[in-house]
């Protein structure tokens, strides 16, 4: 199974642009790249998710690289309701869904 | 608000108890999961179910034992857990499993905060 390497934390002005980081240097053609975000006390919720092109909703973006060995999501506008543990996932066979230690950001004022 | 709903949302129990934590959605979605979260850590995947049926246990003691009644209920029944059992037990759920690879993103409960004593 590919496993994801990320920043353990982050931080990012209120107002900016959030742009985190993911390694998934071991990933194969057919395996998706998933992001979520985990709010204390709440369950992950769903941001975005991409297979070999950029992809954009309403949340954020997600740029893959051509290789598709890394990949970064953009919150374009990081509020306060941001900071949260961001998790790059990648879906292994199965429909495992693994998730890594994930970054921490915080948005400050 | 989710649309995966988990109750109860605390729960304490000895060690000697049994109990269950229930999971509903109304997606319709035929694929679902139960996850363990510790303080501080990763959610770790314990079962997948597809179409009602077991496809993974990710090695989970026996104490731990699942069942998905039909595909909008998943249940996880306790019996003599230990005090390091404690954690944020999460539901999830999705569309189906296409070829082995999931395609369609995962629902998430907010969770049952389960504390053994």
């Amino acid at each position: 199974d590919a496993k994801t390497t990320q920043p353990t934390s982050m931080d990012c002005a209120e107002g900016r642009a959030a742009n985190l980081p993911c390694n998934h240097s071991t990933i194969s053609g057919n395996e998706y790249v998933y992001w979520y975000r985990q709010i204390h006390s709440q369950g992950p919720q769903y941001i975005i998710h991409g297979l070999k092109n950029n992809e954009t909703n309403e949340m954020a973006s997600l740029i893959i690289t051509e290789d598709r060995k890394s990949s970064t999501l953009i919150l374009p506008h990081a509020t306060l309701r941001d900071t949260a543990v961001y998790y790059c996932i990648v879906s292994a066979q199965g429909g495992k869904l693994i998730f890594g230690q994930g970054t921490e950001l915080s948005v400050k004022p | 608000d989710t649309e995966v709903t988990q109750t109860p949302k605390h729960l304490v129990m000895g060690m000697t108890n049994k109990k269950s934590l229930k999971c509903e959605q109304h997606m319709g979605h035929r694929a679902m999961y139960w996850y363990k979260q510790k303080a501080k850590k990763p959610p770790e995947l314990m079962f997948v179910y597809s179409y009602e049926k077991l496809s993974i246990n990710e090695s989970v003691p026996s104490r731990f034992s699942p069942e998905c009644p039909n595909s909008s209920l998943l249940n996880l029944h306790l019996h003599a857990l230990q005090p390091e059992d404690s954690a944020l037990y999460l539901c999830a759920s999705s569309q189906e499993i296409l070829d082995g690879q999931r395609r369609s993103p995962l629902h998430f409960g907010n969770g049952t905060r389960l504390t053994v004593t």
